[in-house]
């Protein structure tokens, strides 16, 4: 069964450094999403990205993280000047249509020093 | 903003009972989603249900809605040790049209199915 990849599974960086999130989704899917999940706590909305343009985001999504779909396979999010509290697991989904079941990748583990 | 809250917080069963769980949620929707999580794994769709539905089954899922008090249920039905994780509700904005709809969670409802 087709799924979602996110590389990598674990990123350590230091505080203030550039960080570049990965995913695949799958294939014939429309729709992208990126979650974060901190440590004990819910699973967050950050981005939703459809027709090569975000078509929604919170207020976590400020000018420090960005999105992009580089070429026909890939969703990456970018966070410029990481900081401690951005510290979390990362999810990244992707949906065939709008308002239908979302598939969610494993995650990436991203610890800030 | 509209919210999932799911109870209760944590649920321990025997195997082969009934596990139910429920969701509340505060605005108007256009579907409400089932999710489950293992630890340290991606969430798994498990159910959607459309506002205009009342009740599905999927397997030995159930899941109702009512729209009138904001509210859903997921039973699980003859539990086994491996239905073990968590279990989050989502529900999407209501849009005007066009683009992708983020989810908002609730904080989950963490099942143990005792052997």
């Amino acid at each position: 069964e087709p799924e979602v990849t996110q590389t990598p599974s674990h990123q350590v960086t230091q505080m203030g450094q550039e960080v570049i999130l990965r995913c695949v989704p799958i294939s014939n899917h429309l729709y992208f999403y990126w979650y974060r999940q901190i440590l004990g706590q819910k699973v967050e909305f950050l981005v939703s990205f459809y027709n090569n343009e975000i078509s929604e985001k919170s207020e976590i999504f400020d000018d420090q993280f960005s999105v992009e779909r580089p070429d026909g396979s890939n969703f990456t999010l970018k966070i410029r000047s990481t900081k401690l509290e951005d510290s979390a697991m990362y999810f990244c989904a992707s949906s065939t249509g709008q308002g239908g079941a979302q598939h969610f990748g494993d995650g990436t583990r991203l610890s800030i020093l | 903003s509209q919210q999932g809250e799911e109870d209760p917080q944590a649920l321990s069963i025997q195997e082969g009972e009934n596990a139910t769980m429920n969701c509340s949620y505060k605005t108007s929707i256009n579907n409400l989603q089932w999710y489950r999580q293992n630890s340290g794994r991606g969430l798994v769709h498990l159910i959607l249900i459309r506002s205009n539905e009342r009740e599905k089954h999927s397997g030995r899922l159930r899941v109702t809605l009512d729209t009138s008090k904001k509210s859903s249920s997921l039973l699980i039905t003859a539990s086994r040790a491996a239905d073990t994780a968590s279990y989050f509700c989502a529900t999407d904005f209501m849009y005007s049209g066009g683009g992708a709809d983020g989810l908002t969670f609730g904080k989950g409802t963490h099942l143990i199915i005792q052997p």
